[in-house]
């Protein structure tokens, strides 16, 4: 069964310095992959996606992920956060097909400060 | 603009008393489904519809229910509601699937069951 894990809980960074958000999972043929951002009091927003191609994809909002197949990771990055970036992310792993499942890992909250 | 849109937005009530939480979608997707937010947990997807009249069950569907009568229509009913239903639920849409196409989520309705 396909799964999504994001280590890390919660994250806090400085506001104007790199983030990193780890993502790996299990999926046993070509995953597609996405990155979501929630908002408080908002639904969940296409940060960028995977299918094929080129391996450091770029998304909104200046982030960016790259997919590492012999790591199973796509982990997100941005090279400088703004307090606009306090939200919770999500990772999520689906496949080629219309009625392949979805899977979310459980999300990692970011806190930015001053 | 295209968006998904769940009424309500906050709901509090109590146990046993039947609701209904709708979604609508207006950019003509044919696929649908709704999902459950909970704290550590992620998203768990409830029930979803490939298209009109064609409705399956997700990873979490015990106390729910759902129909498809029109395209741009997928309502929640819980026709028994428990307080272990308390829970913050996200209606999505996407062109044709899951696994392999963006998906559009509505604001969330956050309900509580006492």
């Amino acid at each position: 069964a396909q799964s999504v894990t994001q280590p890390d809980i919660h994250i806090t960074v400085s506001e104007g310095a790199s983030l990193e958000l780890r993502c790996n999972y299990s999926y046993g043929a070509t995953p597609y992959l996405f990155w979501y951002v929630q908002s408080p009091g908002q639904g969940l927003q296409l940060l960028l996606k995977y299918f094929s191609g080129d391996t450091l994809v770029q998304g909104i909002k200046g982030f960016e992920a790259e997919f590492k197949r012999s790591q199973s990771s796509f982990n997100l990055r941005k090279p400088s956060v703004h307090w606009s970036d306090a939200a919770e992310y999500f990772c999520a792993v689906g496949g080629s097909f219309g009625n392949e499942k979805l899977t979310f890992g459980t999300g990692t909250r970011l806190t930015i400060i001053p | 603009e295209a968006q998904v849109t769940q009424n309500p937005r906050y709901l509090i009530t109590v146990t046993g008393k039947k609701l209904t939480v709708t979604c609508s979608q207006n950019m003509n997707h044919e696929y649908m489904s709704w999902y459950r937010q909970d704290p550590g947990l992620g998203l768990r997807q409830i029930y979803y519809s490939m298209n009109v009249e064609v409705t399956d069950k997700g990873d979490v569907p015990e106390g729910y229910k759902v129909s498809r009568k029109e395209k741009r229509n997928f309502p929640l009913i819980l026709e028994s509601p428990s307080p272990n239903q308390t829970s913050l639920y996200f209606c999505a849409s996407s062109l044709y699937g899951q696994g392999n196409q963006p998906q559009h989520f509505g604001d969330g309705t956050r309900l509580s069951i006492l």
